[in-house]
C-alpha cells in the first residue's frame, strides 16, 4: 500500500521568504499523481499544485514550485515570496495511476505553515 | 468557477441517530467520493461512486455507511446509527472523469456526535 510521509509538523516563514516543505512516499506503481492541497482555518481542501509522475519538467503554479524527485520519492513545495494568506495546514496526497489504480487519494499528515508578519 | 457545495455546514447529533450528509457535486463530473478528518488528524477516503454504484471502499466504510445519489445532482452520505468517533470534518469531491485525476473537494461539513 502507498504511503505518504510529511516529516515536518510545522513550519514557519516571513512574510515575503521563501519556504520549502517536504514530503515523501512509498510506492511500487511507475506512474502516478502527487498533489498538494491547502487547508486553511475554514478546512476547505484547496489545490495548490499537481505532478504527474511521467513527467520530468517539475509543475509550478504562480509562486508554487514542486521538486519532484522520482528516484528518490520526494515531492517538495516551494513557495516563494510567502504572504500572509498562504498560512494553512498543507498536505501532500497521492494517487495511483488510472488504468487500474485505486482513486483514493492517500494524504500525509500535513504541515502547518505559519506566516510572520 | 463551478464549485462543490455540501450540506449542512455543521450537524450536531446524538449518538444512536441517523445523519445524512449532502454534497452537490460540479455539474459535468462523474466520479465522487467522500473523505474524512477527524480534528488533528490526516484526511481519510472513506468511498468512491460511479456510475450509480460504489466502486471502491476502505476499512473504514463498513455497514453504518451508505451513499446514493437519488437524483442528478446530489449525493449524500448517511451514517445510520452515529458513534461518537464518527465525530469528524467529512469532505465530499468529484472528478469530471477517471481520467482527469484532480479531485475538487466541497467545504466539508462538520459533524459533531455527542
Amino acid at each position: 500500500a502507498q504511503t505518504v510521509t510529511q516529516s515536518q509538523p510545522e513550519m514557519s516563514v516571513q512574510e515575503a521568504e521563501t519556504v520549502t516543505l517536504s514530503c515523501t512516499y512509498d510506492t511500487s506503481e511507475s506512474d502516478y499523481y502527487l498533489f498538494w492541497y491547502k487547508q486553511p482555518p475554514s478546512r476547505q481542501m484547496i489545490l495548490v499544485i499537481r505532478q504527474e509522475a511521467y513527467k520530468q519538467q517539475n509543475a509550478t503554479e504562480n509562486r508554487f514550485s514542486v521538486n519532484f524527485q522520482k528516484a528518490a520519492k520526494s515531492f517538495s513545495l516551494k513557495i516563494s515570496d510567502s504572504q500572509l494568506g498562504d498560512a494553512a495546514m498543507y498536505f501532500c496526497a497521492y494517487r495511483s495511476p488510472t488504468q487500474g489504480g485505486s482513486e483514493k487519494l492517500v494524504f500525509g499528515k500535513g504541515t502547518k505553515l505559519t506566516v510572520n508578519p | 468557477e463551478p464549485e462543490v457545495t455540501q450540506t449542512p455546514s455543521h450537524q450536531v447529533t446524538q449518538m444512536g441517530q441517523e445523519v445524512i450528509l449532502r454534497c452537490v457535486p460540479i455539474s459535468n463530473h462523474l466520479y465522487f467520493y467522500w473523505y474524512r478528518q477527524i480534528l488533528g488528524q490526516k484526511v481519510e477516503f472513506l468511498v468512491s461512486f460511479y456510475n450509480n454504484e460504489i466502486s471502491e471502499k476502505s476499512e473504514i466504510f463498513d455497514d453504518q455507511f451508505s451513499v446514493e445519489r437519488p437524483d442528478g445532482s446530489n449525493f449524500t452520505l448517511k451514517i445510520r446509527s452515529t458513534k461518537l468517533e464518527d465525530s469528524a470534518m467529512y469532505f465530499c469531491a468529484s472528478n469530471p472523469t477517471r481520467v482527469r485525476e484532480t479531485q475538487y473537494f466541497g467545504p466539508g461539513t462538520r459533524l459533531l456526535v455527542l
